[in-house]
């Protein structure tokens, strides 16, 4: 469901570790998935999505792992940066249209130097 | 390219007085248009969406409302603003596509005081 009023978990790590940030969502019937970043003060941007029928894609340092039988979504980023400490937003589609997205509470990730 | 536009940045409004926020779109046709409020440390809120001129469907009910002149532009107003209102407005727009991702504006910080 949608993520009003919840207070962010936050995600600490060592800057060039792997962070992996965990995300479960809703609805069994969404067949499109997105993760965002939001950097202090700016407005949230899109990393990178995933479709129902598959498990897992990679981008540039970023792997969205997608299982469906439990209805979780990971973003897992290698060598983790400063400049990737920012709060994280997985997004579904609910499939009913393609107009509404039904984000996730969010977690924010400290690198630490 | 496609840019996104919200105005103003930052706003300073005393309880029971108007609000008018704009967000413009350029680059694209017939976007879906979206208003979201973000609480301090907290999740995404969506408050309305447009697929159309003068389209506008409500997700909640409060003293806002929301308004679609123009293609490529969306109005969120307050005839008299609360101090619950205080957060910060994020406009965004996604295509009607294969993919629905939603590309977000800079955002509008308002405190209702």
């Amino acid at each position: 469901g949608e993520s009003v009023g919840l207070h962010l978990p936050t995600l600490s790590v060592q800057e060039g570790d792997n962070s992996i940030i965990n995300c479960a969502y809703s609805n069994s019937a969404s067949d499109y998935f997105i993760w965002y970043k939001q950097e202090s003060g700016k407005g949230p941007q899109f990393i990178i999505d995933i479709r129902s029928n598959m498990d897992k894609r990679q981008g540039q340092r970023v792997t969205v792992l997608l299982n469906k039988t439990v209805k979780h979504l990971s973003l897992q980023i290698a060598a983790t940066q400063p400049g990737d400490s920012a709060v994280y937003f997985c997004a579904e589609n609910p499939n009913t249209g393609g107009f509404k997205t039904i984000f996730g509470a969010g977690t924010r990730l400290f690198v630490k130097a | 390219s496609q840019t996104i536009h919200q105005w103003p940045a930052t706003l300073v409004q005393p309880v029971g007085s108007p609000l008018s926020l704009e967000c413009t779109v350029e680059g694209t046709s017939n976007p879906n248009l979206y208003w979201y409020r973000q609480a301090a440390g907290r999740g995404l809120q969506l408050l309305f969406y447009s697929v159309g001129i003068g389209q506008i469907s409500s997700e909640v009910p409060q003293n806002l409302s929301a308004s679609r002149p123009q293609d490529r532009q969306f109005i969120l107003s307050s005839k008299k603003l609360l101090l619950s209102d205080s957060g910060f407005y994020l406009c965004a727009w996604s295509g009607g596509g294969p993919g629905y991702e939603q590309y977000f504006g800079p955002g509008t910080r308002l405190t209702v005081t």
